[in-house]
């Protein structure tokens, strides 16, 4: 059993190019959600997702993307990456709105 | 606005000792709480949670918490520290059915 698995580990990007960060789960979770890692300012939510095909915004949601097409798979899309958005990405699953989350091992990605 | 906020950005204990780990919380809908431990290089695993059934909740590790509802607390603790207990630790509210939202974080140092 997996759990919720993050693609890549570590990434460097220059200023202006976009990627997608991958993140999957086996759990046959509804529930997934992107949260950044800052010093300081604990786990911040991006956007999150309550099923396939349904997504909305959390706290911090500008300069990223994502879609839900199949309830394993919830990437994170950032379109052109800017410095602020240095960070240590997790992503998160949850079976129902009452259970914990289980989370990813992280991204850790830097801005050039 | 509805906020976690965990008191101490650092706490240090010797070994052996008490840990007394702060969360205050405002939720305007009856809570769901939790506590997470994340070590370094690695996502979040669930210490306990409380989901409204009976306000003491024992945890992994020996760590247990109090939900006080008349304080908005949720103090997490353990009797006797340990120096594998060296981590930082999150308090998070589920704040709706789809969103949860977490504290700034604990590091919590262990000395000999």
């Amino acid at each position: 059993n997996a759990g919720v698995t993050q693609t890549p580990k570590f990434q460097v990007l220059k200023t202006g190019q976009s990627m997608t960060l991958q993140c999957a789960q086996d759990m046959n979770h509804e529930y997934m959600s992107w949260y950044r890692q800052d010093p300081g300012m604990g786990l911040r939510l991006i956007h999150y997702s309550v099923g396939a095909g349904i997504t909305d915004q959390g706290e911090v949601p500008n300069g990223y993307n994502v879609s839900r097409s199949t309830t394993e798979d919830f990437p994170l899309r950032l379109l052109s990456a800017a410095p602020s958005q240095t960070s240590v990405y997790f992503c998160a699953s949850r079976r129902d709105s009452n259970q914990p989350q289980h989370f990813g091992d992280g991204t850790r990605l830097s801005i050039l | 606005a509805q906020s976690v906020t965990q008191l101490g950005s650092h706490v240090s204990v010797s070994e052996g000792a008490l840990v007394l780990l702060r969360c205050n919380y405002s939720s305007s809908v009856p809570p769901y709480l939790f506590w997470y431990v994340q070590y370094p290089n690695q996502g979040l695993q669930l210490l306990l949670k409380y989901t409204s059934a009976a306000t003491l909740v024992k945890g992994i590790n020996g760590f247990e918490a109090e939900f006080k509802k008349s304080e908005t607390s949720f103090h997490l603790t353990k009797p006797s520290a340990h120096m594998s207990d060296a981590a930082e630790y999150f308090c998070a509210v589920r704040l709706s059915a789809s969103k949860i939202i977490f504290g700034s974080g604990t590091r919590l140092s262990i000395r000999p």
